[in-house]
């Protein structure tokens, strides 16, 4: 069984360039979950959505940063005209259910996409 | 005051020891108390889940709740050189979403 699959692991952009980050949730699962780590700083919430709606964006940024999980495909995370300080870890994280909090539906993790702005 | 507390460490001890972690946290609502383990260059897994104060026993873990106090803890008990990671206490209401600890960092010198 695959995991949650994070393209591409490594992405280095330039300030002012977009990123996209894709997310492949585990076969199954329909409830996907953005966080941004940076270090000493622990996983910071950024967004949750399910199949073709947001459900809490109250983590992300309200400029230039935008997610969608369509019906087919992976989610993306989508940076535009990037900043240095969108350096950082994002990870996508899956669950079967919208609880995310228990051993019959952890978070399911991918391993995480960094992203350098030079 | 941030909502989960936890001593980012570097905490370093030899192989065998019984290693503590904690974590504080000032919402009273959190319900659901989880403890992650991050490996170097991967994604947190699930390492522990309860939601009720006490302790709860895995193998050489135990997860301990204090409510009451707002405190969480990890025992590792027999710490081998593979347990070295970053340790990360996680939480959520009945409602909400996740919210997780800065982290730990474990190192186990053989």
């Amino acid at each position: 069984n695959a995991g949650v699959m994070q393209n591409p692991r490594h992405l280095v952009r330039r300030r002012g360039q977009e990123a996209r980050l894709r997310c492949s949730p585990v076969k199954g699962h329909s409830h996907v979950y953005w966080y941004r780590q940076l270090p000493e700083e622990g996983l910071k919430f950024m967004v949750y959505l399910q199949k073709e709606n947001i459900i809490d964006e109250s983590g992300m940024p309200k400029e230039r940063f935008s997610a969608e999980f369509p019906k087919e495909g992976p989610s993306i995370l989508r940076i535009q005209q990037v900043v240095r300080g969108d350096s950082a870890a994002y990870f996508c994280a899956s669950s079967p259910t919208p609880d995310g909090s228990s051993y019959n539906s952890p978070l399911h993790f991918g391993n995480g996409t960094r992203l350098t702005v030079t | 005051q941030k909502e989960v507390e936890q001593d980012p460490g570097p905490l370093s001890v030899p192989e065998g020891a019984i290693v503590s972690l904690n974590c504080t946290y000032s919402n009273s609502a959190f319900q659901y108390f989880m403890w992650y383990r991050q490996y170097s260059r991967k994604g947190p897994e699930l390492l522990m889940y309860t939601y009720s104060s006490g302790n709860k026993e895995d193998g050489r873990f135990t997860a301990q709740v204090d409510k009451s106090s707002k405190y969480i803890s990890l025992f590792i008990r027999d710490s081998q050189p593979s347990d070295s990671a970053t340790y990360l206490c996680a939480m959520k209401t009945s409602y909400d979403k996740v919210i997780f600890g800065p982290g730990t960092s474990l190192s186990v010198i053989p």
